[in-house]
């Protein structure tokens, strides 16, 4: 079965790091590009970060640019998101996605396989 | 505020058919893909690119785009089809991928 499944979040103070984790399984991982959205309590989705199928390739949103460090190993078929600084406007479920193609922003862009997604609270 | 705008809500009979449009410039360079989300649950892709549907997905769902507009439609709308819809594509600078503010489709 095609899966990703993320783990890492939990409650934060403002200010803090958290590292959240992707596990990938039922795919050839180094076939395709990821990526990491953001959904806010009730609200609708924002793209945080995207990395292409070697590493060569990487995007973040202006919101977290500066502050998130998107990486993968696909010895481990693993993504993860480097979050430090964070802020209170963080607070989101995180979701952790596969692109349809090995590299980002190629004018066909779309995530066909999502996890269920980690909470990040930061509050202090 | 998105630099991908959709109408907030939207309802349609069962079985007729609905368009749920995605507005702005970057739509005029770059397709859109449309994200089908029901409560509790992960989004879906249920479009991408010009018209690509991924494995699973009903053919009643079908993406267009007419200059800054990109449209889903529906035809033959089915209980299980109410729920939030998302598009995405680029924004403005090309350089970042966006998602406009959500639809959310009542089937009555």
């Amino acid at each position: 079965e095609v899966q990703l499944v993320e783990s890492g979040g939990g409650l934060v103070q403002p200010g803090r790091s958290l590292r959240l984790s992707c596990a990938a399984s039922g795919f050839t991982f180094d076939d395709y590009a990821l990526h990491w959205v953001r959904q806010t309590s009730g609200k609708g989705l924002e793209w945080v970060s995207g990395i292409s199928w070697n590493s060569g390739s990487i995007g973040y949103a202006e919101s977290v640019k500066g502050r998130f460090t998107i990486s993968r190993d696909n010895a481990k078929n693993s993504l993860y998101l480097q979050m430090n600084s964070l802020r209170a406007e963080d607070t989101a479920l995180y979701y952790c996605a596969r692109d349809v193609n090995p590299n980002i922003l190629t004018g066909l862009d779309g995530f066909d396989i999502w996890g269920q997604g980690t909470m990040v609270t930061v509050s202090s | 505020s998105s630099e991908l705008t959709q109408d907030p809500a939207v309802s349609v009979a069962l079985g007729q058919s609905v368009r749920i449009t995605c507005q702005g410039d970057s739509l005029r360079t770059y397709y859109a893909g449309w994200y089908q989300q029901r409560p509790g649950q992960a989004p879906v892709l249920v479009i991408y690119g010009k018209n690509n549907r991924p494995s699973g997905i009903p053919d009643r769902f079908s993406g267009s785009t007419s200059g800054n507009t990109a449209s889903l439609t529906i035809t033959g709308a089915q209980a299980e089809d109410e729920a939030d819809y998302y598009c995405n594509s680029r924004d403005n600078s090309g350089n970042h991928l966006v998602f406009g503010g959500g639809t959310k489709l009542t089937v009555l």
